[in-house]
């Protein structure tokens, strides 16, 4: 079964500090993982999209890294900030349907002043 | 124009009544989904249009209600809800798989926050 798990369920950080999201990943065959944000009631907006050959991609003061090796995933936030405050939520594509994604359950980031 | 727009933002109806819900892409994306998500979880597949023909029906309840008239839009047509159905309601799009591109991003709209009574 193709399953996306990420760590730790929520976290709360002080703004100006940096924190790491961790995924696992059992998606195969493996085709691209995405990070996205999605704030309370919106849509999810992509951050980042990396294929088997990228081991790291930037968006801003957002940095992902892949290792498809051992099917992890890290999403980091540099100097986070206030609007920072959201669920990250990372999704896989692959597996038996090029349509389907499977996502992780998310993980909430509260920042605080 | 990486946009996909819904229509409405919110929508509170009563088990009997007839509504849609609307979504719209001018990317020229020819793969487009509804996807339902409940609070603090991640969302649901429902359905997937590829070229305005319905490709995926996740066993999704009748009572929900998919149509494509073109490649820019799409409806989702709700009739005799439950309380249950209440959700956020996202559309995406994305190019279609069947090009063979390596990868393809699926950009979601802002959602439909709906409430069933």
């Amino acid at each position: 079964k193709n399953q996306v798990e990420q760590s730790p369920q929520s976290l709360i950080i002080l703004e100006g500090k940096n924190c790491t999201l961790q995924c696992n990943y059992t998606v195969s065959p493996f085709s691209n993982l995405r990070w996205y944000k999605q704030d309370t009631g919106r849509g999810p907006v992509s951050l980042t999209i990396m294929t088997f050959s990228e081991n790291t991609k930037s968006n801003g003061r957002y940095t992902a890294t892949l290792d498809a090796d051992t099917k992890q995933s890290s999403l980091h936030i540099t100097a986070s900030q206030l609007s920072d405050s959201a669920s990250y939520i990372c999704v896989v594509s692959g597996g038996s349907n090029d349509y389907k994604l499977s996502f992780g359950a998310g993980t909430t980031v509260t920042v605080r002043a | 124009d990486t946009e996909v727009t819904q229509t409405p933002k919110h929508l509170v109806m009563g088990m009997t009544n007839k509504k849609s819900l609307k979504c719209e892409q001018h990317m020229g994306h020819r793969a487009m989904y509804w996807y339902k998500q409940k609070a603090k979880k991640p969302p649901e597949l429902m359905f997937v249009y590829s070229y305005e023909k319905l490709s995926i029906n996740e066993s999704v309840p009748s009572r929900f209600s998919p149509e494509c008239p073109n490649s820019s839009l799409l409806n989702l047509h709700l009739h005799a809800l439950q309380p249950e159905d209440s959700a956020l309601y996202l559309c995406a799009s994305s190019q279609s798989p069947a090009t063979g591109a390596p990868s393809y991003e699926q950009y979601f709209g802002p959602g439909t926050r709906l409430t069933v009574t």
